[in-house]
């Protein structure tokens, strides 16, 4: 079953603007991590965020995490066409063994 | 290169057929992990394993679906008297547990049950 649920469902910007996806989960974490699928291709791991931490910055990436509210935020800043894919949240949970992915975010940039 | 690789990349099979898919993991991560993508839905866990250990197996993994990973190595999943539901796109993962929690992903093997 999916964890949580990310929000929005889609996303359509221009290139150059900064686009922001939000997921929340539901239960206990030990880390919570973003990833990218673009179209026929296999997921890639973007960024890691540690329970114990509530931002984390990697090149155009930021993201945020607030355990109170079960809830993150990645933000792509000064996105380009080549972002264009379908983003995925997925938590570690405490002692557990396996990410349970969200819904995803489709992000589509336009020139 | 030396990602994860999956073979084939897409199978097309009868109902009621067998059908078995391989996934070579990086070759120095211990666990390996089968996850189970369907359109418009992040994947959903299946299995994994710790070395050829398989610890843990999803209420998603019925009795037709099986896995293995002899010698620590690649593994198989092999769906037996396949049904129309079990259409989905198959991914692997492997990861260093517990140097890191990040899953690097195979390309995924896309089965169509017809």
């Amino acid at each position: 079953s999916q964890q949580g649920e990310e929000d929005p469902q889609a996303l359509s910007i221009q290139e150059g603007e900064n686009a922001t996806m939000n997921c929340s989960y539901k239960t206990s974490i030990n880390n919570l991590q973003w990833y990218r699928q673009n179209s026929g291709r296999g997921l890639v791991h973007l960024i890691l965020i540690r329970s114990n931490e509530r931002e984390k910055h990697s090149g155009r990436l930021r993201v945020t995490l607030d355990t109170s509210k079960k809830s993150s935020s990645l933000l792509i800043t000064a996105s380009r066409a080549a972002d264009t894919a379908s983003y995925f949240c997925a938590t570690f949970a405490g002692g557990g063994n396996k990410l349970t992915f969200g819904t995803g975010t489709q992000l589509k940039v336009e020139l | 290169d030396t990602g994860v690789s999956q073979n084939p990349r897409h199978k097309i099979t009868k109902r009621g057929q067998n059908v078995t898919f391989r996934c070579d993991p990086i070759s120095e991560h211990n666990r390996l992990y089968w996850y189970r993508q369907t359109l418009g839905q992040g994947p959903e866990f299946l299995t994994y394993f710790q070395n050829e250990a398989q610890l843990e197996k999803s209420r998603l993994l019925s009795d037709r679906f099986s896995a293995e990973r002899p010698k620590g190595s690649f593994s198989t999943l092999e769906i037996q008297r396949t049904e129309q539901g079990d259409s989905a796109m198959y991914l692997c993962a492997s990861s260093l547990i517990p140097e890191s929690y990040e899953q690097y992903f195979g390309p995924g093997t896309r089965l169509t049950v017809t």
